[in-house]
């Protein structure tokens, strides 16, 4: 079974602090995502990396950075947190590109005071 | 880039009856589509999934259609039980990315 984990459930943080979520994958995939999840807005991608070191923008980066320096980790990061990024955030891995299975994370609820 | 839309947000079965939601696509250059279920606090997971190269895809109680003409993919859930309660949401992929609905709650109702 894939194993999709990711660092935290649930984090509380201030406006401005620097925020670190992590993700990690057991299966080997080359391909790792970060999405936040909004009631009535579905899923939106924030970034993605195909490998490691790599990395491509979703449709919603402003605001975030990545890091992947292992293949089997991904990292989101907030310079400085905003209230408007209080939300869900889930991580995906997939063995290739866009047209494969995408196994989910558990997903962190963040709130930014 | 692709824009992906479900129809209706909210759906009420009657437990037993057929379940279908609708997803509309842009890209006339998408060619998979897969549909994912989110259990209420569990994360989302794989249901099916249809290539452009086929039409329609049956796995036990769930099916998927798709018209490629149309860009439209629809979701056919029968013999509805209180465990499909859930949000659905469809998808679609031309490359390196997918790109989501906003979702469909589905409630069964005893």
């Amino acid at each position: 079974d894939v194993k999709v984990t990711q660092s935290s459930r649930y984090l509380v943080k201030r406006t401005g602090e620097k925020v670190f979520l992590e993700c990690v994958q057991d299966m080997d995939h080359e391909n790792m995502f970060w999405y936040r999840q909004d009631p009535g807005l579905g899923l939106r991608l924030i970034y993605f990396s195909y490998d490691v070191k790599m990395k491509e923008k979703g449709d919603i980066p402003e605001g975030y950075s990545v890091s992947r320096e292992k293949k089997e980790r991904f990292s989101l990061i907030l310079e400085s947190a905003s209230t408007n990024q209080t939300s869900m955030y889930l991580c995906a891995s997939s063995y290739a590109s866009g047209d494969y299975e995408q196994y989910f994370g558990p997903g962190t609820r963040l709130t930014v005071t | 880039g692709e824009n992906v839309e479900q129809h209706p947000s909210t759906l009420s079965v009657q437990e037993g009856d057929s379940a279908v939601i609708k997803c509309t696509y842009s890209d006339s250059a998408s060619n998979y589509f897969p549909w994912y279920k989110q259990e209420l606090g569990k994360r989302p997971q794989l249901i099916i999934d249809i290539r452009s190269n086929v039409g329609e895809k049956k796995d036990q109680r769930i099916a998927v259609t798709l018209n490629k003409t149309a860009k439209h993919f629809s979701l056919h859930i029968t013999e509805t039980q209180p465990e499909d309660s859930a949000v659905y949401f469809c998808a679609a992929s031309k490359a390196d990315r997918l790109a989501f609905g906003k979702g469909n709650q589905v409630v069964v109702i005893p």
